[in-house]
């Protein structure tokens, strides 16, 4: 079956830091990926959509200069939290789109700003 | 406004039961929806999709029914085990370029 891994599963960095997650499809290509965000104890808020070779797409709310989001590959995305507060401690998953409608989802990453 | 709304309280069964959980969307007409199953601290995991003009879908121990009229899916495990507990999500969605919205999710513990 289609494989979406997340880079670190894990991390915790200081206040005013940057933070670069990966998501990566292993054996098949995604010309669309997304971004999601997720508190306890709530849902996935999608954050933006992620488009190979173009600028990503963001959510109402989300800021595009603090969540940089690059495509440069069939099977990388890239989210960098830009000096990340403690309030950008979260959880934050991507998925990958293989066929029009079937969406795979990476093991997500949790984020912890001190 | 999109509004989804799935059972906010726990549902704990015993096993061997059906569980029943419900899924309701407003102000919009998907054309199709998808159910996920989340465990804590992973990703989401597909189960199954239904489109619009389909009234039941069936995977395994699985079911899930679409009313377009009533707004509302439902999503069926029978002989439950203590195996599917686990958060079960819905995402009633429009077909946009595969954007996903997704309800709050009804935790469900399947107890031996």
């Amino acid at each position: 079956g289609a494989v979406v891994s997340q880079h670190p599963s894990w991390v915790i960095c200081k206040s005013g830091t940057s933070v670069k997650i990966e998501c990566r499809s292993l054996d098949f290509q995604a010309t669309t990926m997304f971004w999601y965000r997720q508190f306890p104890k709530q849902s996935l808020m999608l954050m933006a959509t992620s488009n190979e070779g173009s600028k990503a797409t963001y959510e109402q709310g989300v800021e595009k200069d603090k969540f940089l989001i690059n495509h440069a590959s069939l099977t990388l995305s890239t989210l960098t939290v830009t000096s990340a507060h403690p309030e950008d401690s979260s959880f934050y998953i991507c998925s990958a789109i293989l066929h029009y409608n079937e969406q795979f989802f990476g093991p997500g990453t949790r984020l912890t700003v001190l | 406004s999109q509004k989804i709304e799935q059972n906010s309280e726990a549902l704990n069964i015993q096993e061997g039961k059906t569980a029943t959980l419900t899924c309701n969307y407003t102000n919009y007409s998907p054309a199709y929806l998808q159910w996920y199953r989340q465990d804590p601290g992973r990703g989401p995991v597909f189960l199954l999709l239904i489109r619009e003009n389909e009234k039941e879908k069936r995977k395994e121990r699985l079911k899930v029914t679409f009313d377009t009229t009533l707004k509302q899916s439902l999503f069926h495990i029978t002989a439950s085990q203590p195996a599917d507990s686990a958060t079960y999500l819905c995402a009633p969605t429009l077909g946009q370029g595969g954007k996903l919205i997704f309800g709050q999710g009804t935790e469900l513990s399947v107890k031996p």
